[in-house]
């Protein structure tokens, strides 16, 4: 069965600095990959995803993220962060022949300071 | 276009009690997902459906829960009778197809329930 772990449960980030997201995933076939966002009170929304081909994907928001095969991971990157990007960070891991039954971290919350 | 709409929006009944939690996925998306958020166990998949008809229900915590699609546009998750460890934010998702040309969930807001 595939598992994810988002290590960080708490980042607290400056405005204007690069963030980075961990995410490691366990899956013995190339996994479907997604980062997710959550602003509170809200519903989560899909920042983007890796299916195949380039490892270096661009998402919405100025987000992009790397896959990496050799390390597992999934790392979630911004070089800029504004105070909107405050929110839980969900990373999750699909698979082709159970579509939808995402296994989803435990996720990690932002904070920006001014 | 709308979202997928969700209500209540927050439900606060007592233990024992029927909770009927409603979801009207995005227009001609085939596949609905019921989630479920707590604290302790983060987001878990109750069941989705594919064209109205369940696909896996594995998610499903026990016979107190039940979920239904009567038709595309609507879906419920019932818990009958509520205890308060049911207590959660129970989220529906909708999404289209099923292939690397889609792959995203469109979540509703949620319905916050607490049992007391």
């Amino acid at each position: 069965a595939q598992s994810v772990t988002q290590p960080d449960i708490h980042i607290t980030v400056s405005e204007g600095a690069s963030l980075e997201l961990r995410c490691n995933y366990s899956y013995g076939a190339t996994p479907y990959l997604f980062w997710y966002v959550q602003s509170p009170g809200q519903g989560l929304q899909l920042l983007l995803k890796y299916f195949s081909g380039d490892t270096l994907v661009q998402g919405i928001k100025g987000f992009e993220a790397e896959f990496k095969r050799s390390q597992s991971s999934f790392n979630l990157r911004k070089p800029s962060v504004h105070w909107s990007d405050a929110a839980e960070y969900f990373c999750a891991v699909g698979r082709d022949d159970s579509w939808g039954k995402l296994q989803f971290g435990a996720g990690t919350q932002v904070v920006v300071t001014p | 276009d709308a979202g997928v709409i969700q209500s209540p929006r927050h439900e606060v009944t007592e233990m024992g009690q029927e909770v009927t939690l409603r979801c009207k996925p995005i227009s001609g998306h085939d596949y609905l997902f019921w989630y479920r958020q707590t604290m302790m166990r983060g987001l878990e998949l109750l069941i989705y459906f594919n064209n109205n008809v369940p696909i896996d229900d594995s998610g499903m915590p026990e016979d107190r829960f039940s979920a239904k699609m009567p038709n595309a546009s609507f879906s419920t998750l019932k818990i009958q009778p509520s205890e308060p460890r049911d207590s959660a934010v129970y989220f529906c998702a909708s999404s289209l197809g099923h292939s690397a040309n889609t792959g995203e969930l469109f979540f509703g807001e949620g319905s916050r329930l607490t049992v007391l």
